[in-house]
């Protein structure tokens, strides 16, 4: 299947710094990647959609000044949270589809877990 | 928008026995339905999916069916495994090209 690699997979900060999470297609190109939050045993939470050449997409309620998100190429997609809080500490992932396949299949990166000191 | 409903929240079975996992949907006009494995601490990984023009789909012990018409969709999971055990997650879609919306997942323990 398609790959979808994402780094940091863990990453410890302290409060008040900001962190940056990279999403990667390896193996095709993905024009929109979507950028999903997981709190321990629940379910995955849509937070923004990231638009290539253009600004990201966010879902009601999540701030786009506190969750940066910059697509600058075919195959990256950032996330930053900024001025990183504790309540901030979730897993975050990513997840793509391979457009050439022509099939609804979302491929999702490894996560990342972030926890804010 | 979409809201998927997903029943039950955790789901105990004895290796070898059956497994059903319910959702349902609210937007008539969605047509994709993924069904997703999510083990602990990993990335969700995909496991079957149907679109709107079959009621049902057979992969080896996985099976998933839809009823378009009550807004409904199922996974079957037949001879459990140990290594079956998970969290699963549905999702609808109206495309294969927008956001899906995910249901709140059930954690399947499959006892020895």
């Amino acid at each position: 299947g398609a790959v979808v690699s994402q780094h940091p997979s863990w990453v410890i900060c302290k409060s008040g710094t900001s962190v940056k999470i990279e999403c990667r297609s390896l193996d095709f190109q993905a024009t929109t990647m979507f950028w999903y939050r997981q709190f321990p045993k629940q379910s995955l939470m849509l937070m923004a959609t990231s638009n290539e050449g253009s600004k990201a997409t966010y879902e009601q309620g999540v701030e786009k000044d506190k969750f940066l998100i910059n697509h600058a190429s075919l195959t990256l997609s950032t996330l930053t949270v900024t001025s990183a809080h504790p309540e901030d500490s979730s897993f975050y992932i990513c997840s793509a589809r391979d457009s050439g396949r022509g099939t609804g299949e979302l491929f999702f990166g490894e996560g990342s877990r972030l926890t804010v000191l | 928008g979409e809201n998927v409903e997903q029943h039950p929240s955790t789901l105990s079975v004895q290796e070898g026995d059956s497994a059903v996992i319910k959702c349902t949907y609210s937007d008539s006009a969605s047509n994709y339905f993924p069904w997703y494995k999510q083990e602990l601490g990993k990335r969700p990984q995909l496991i079957i999916d149907i679109r709107s023009n079959v009621g049902e789909k057979k992969d080896q012990r996985i099976a998933v069916t839809l009823n378009k018409t009550a807004k409904h969709f199922s996974l079957h999971i037949t001879e459990t495994q140990p290594e079956d055990s998970a969290v699963y997650f549905c999702a609808a879609s109206d495309s294969g090209y927008s956001t899906l919306t995910f249901g709140k997942g059930t954690m399947l323990l499959v006892s020895p």
